[in-house]
């Protein structure tokens, strides 16, 4: 089954310690999403690929990066994390930019002590 | 800004109760409007969606949505819920016509009890 796939599903790091989270996807659509969702939040979106083109939205943080190396990986960098930054994070595809269905994976939840 | 209101944080039904999950929008031009559902230990899949057309929309499962424009609204229904309906639902909107962001709900926890 084509789908999106999120490694590892929970992560611990220390506190300022570099974390990288990844997600792949079978669908080759264009479009890869990264979302985090505090507990009992919305999923609030931090930054999108669209192909090569990364888009950030104007308030996430410096704190978090994002890479792209082709079509179906893409990875989720927190430089320096904080306590602030434990959340669910939720990669998502979509074939195109245009408003339509997004299709997400099942989520990394980060911990940081 | 957009933003998305979900009333209900949590819901509890009994088995072949009738459900209405309230989702009101913030936004000034034409929205595209969806839920999503968040099965327990599984990932967002969607719902049903509405980009234009008959305000009535039917999903999987037996679900249905009204938009509502004058009401900002896209209330969720099912006639009958069942057990397996026990998940977290997520209202969402995007703007018509820009890239494809969506902004979420908090989300509303249903629990059906058998």
């Amino acid at each position: 089954d084509a789908m999106v796939i999120q490694n590892p599903r929970y992560q611990v790091t220390q506190f300022g310690k570099p974390v990288t989270l990844s997600c792949s996807q079978t669908l080759n659509h264009n479009v890869m999403y990264w979302y985090q969702q505090k507990s009992s939040q919305a999923p609030k979106l931090l930054f999108h690929y669209y192909d090569k083109d990364f888009n950030n939205e104007a308030d996430t943080p410096d704190n978090f990066q994002s890479r792209r190396p082709n079509t179906s990986f893409c990875f989720l960098d927190i430089r320096s994390p904080g306590l602030g930054d434990a959340a669910m994070y939720l990669c998502a595809t979509s074939r195109d930019r245009a408003p339509d269905t997004q299709y997400f994976g099942p989520g990394t939840r980060l911990t940081v002590l | 800004a957009q933003s998305v209101s979900q009333h209900n944080h949590h819901v509890i039904l009994s088995e072949a109760a009738s459900l209405e999950l309230g989702c009101n929008y913030s936004y000034g031009g034409t929205v595209n409007l969806f839920w999503y559902v968040q099965y327990p230990g599984q990932h967002l899949q969607l719902l049903l969606k509405y980009f234009s057309g008959d305000p009535l929309v039917k999903g999987i499962k037996g679900f249905e949505a009204e938009f509502i424009k004058s009401k900002f609204s896209f209330n969720l229904r099912k006639p009958s819920v069942q057990w397996s309906d026990t998940a977290e639902y997520f209202c969402a909107v995007n703007a018509a016509g820009g890239y494809n962001k969506l902004i979420f709900g908090a989300g509303t926890r249903l629990a059906v009890h058998p």
